[in-house]
């Protein structure tokens, strides 16, 4: 069974930094790329990176670009995103997502981990 | 610009059926699209990935209850013999270079 579980996720203050993992197991998880997205209370879903399976590839938001940084380890089954310069308006749960193999969807999520950003 | 255009909601009746749109921007009417569900104070889940040609995949473990189809840059999510745990969000979803874009979602209420 696909397993995904978040870690890391708190109250910053604005200005802060935060690293979120995701724990992955079930699956080969160096064959697959990977997302993470995000829900800010009471709103939609909004992808905001994703990274191919070498991390040869990665792609960001825009509202992210130059903040947050995502990152994979394979050998320990983890993915991660290193949030800087956080904002009030990146409040949000932060979902961990594995790709499908034929197409940039998310076929498996995580059950999401709150990320609070206020002084 | 890629864009995914949703109703915000829609209803129908306990054991009835109900088909939910999901609409491609102008010139990306050939793009493939994922139907997410998200039962509330829950995360998402995957339902199925839908083709241009309204080929489709499930899940693991989606009921066949959840079937998806095409037409032009519409997009379909049908659901049948509605039951009250359909009641949720659903969300359609795609990608492009470099990004990747959801709808604003559709809430969907069992009567």
């Amino acid at each position: 069974e696909v397993q995904l579980v978040e870690s890391g996720g708190g109250l910053v203050q604005p200005g802060g930094s935060l690293r979120l993992s995701c724990a992955a197991s079930g699956f080969t998880f160096s064959n697959y790329n990977m997302n993470w997205v995000r829900q800010p209370p009471g709103k939609g879903l909004e992808w905001i990176s994703y990274i191919s399976s070498s991390s040869t590839t990665i792609h960001n938001a825009d509202s992210v670009k130059g903040r947050f940084t995502i990152s994979r380890d394979n050998a320990k089954n983890s993915l991660y995103l290193q949030m800087n310069s956080l904002r009030a308006e990146d409040t949000a749960v932060y979902y961990c997502a594995r790709c499908g193999n034929d197409g940039r969807y998310e076929d498996n999520w995580g059950p999401g981990i709150l990320v609070t950003v206020s002084s | 610009q890629l864009v995914l255009t949703q109703s915000p909601s829609a209803s129908a009746s306990l054991g009835a059926s109900v088909k939910l749109t999901c609409t491609l921007s102008s010139g990306h009417s050939g793009y493939a699209i994922a139907w997410h569900q998200q039962q509330p104070e829950k995360g998402p889940r995957f339902l199925m990935k839908l083709n241009n040609d309204g080929s489709h995949t499930r899940g693991d473990g989606i009921p066949d209850r959840f079937s998806g189809s095409s037409s032009g840059a519409e997009r379909y999510l049908s659901i049948s013999s509605l039951q009250s745990e359909d009641e949720a969000d659903y969300y359609c979803q795609t990608w492009g270079t470099g990004i990747q874009v959801f709808g604003g979602g559709t809430k969907l209420t069992v009567l």
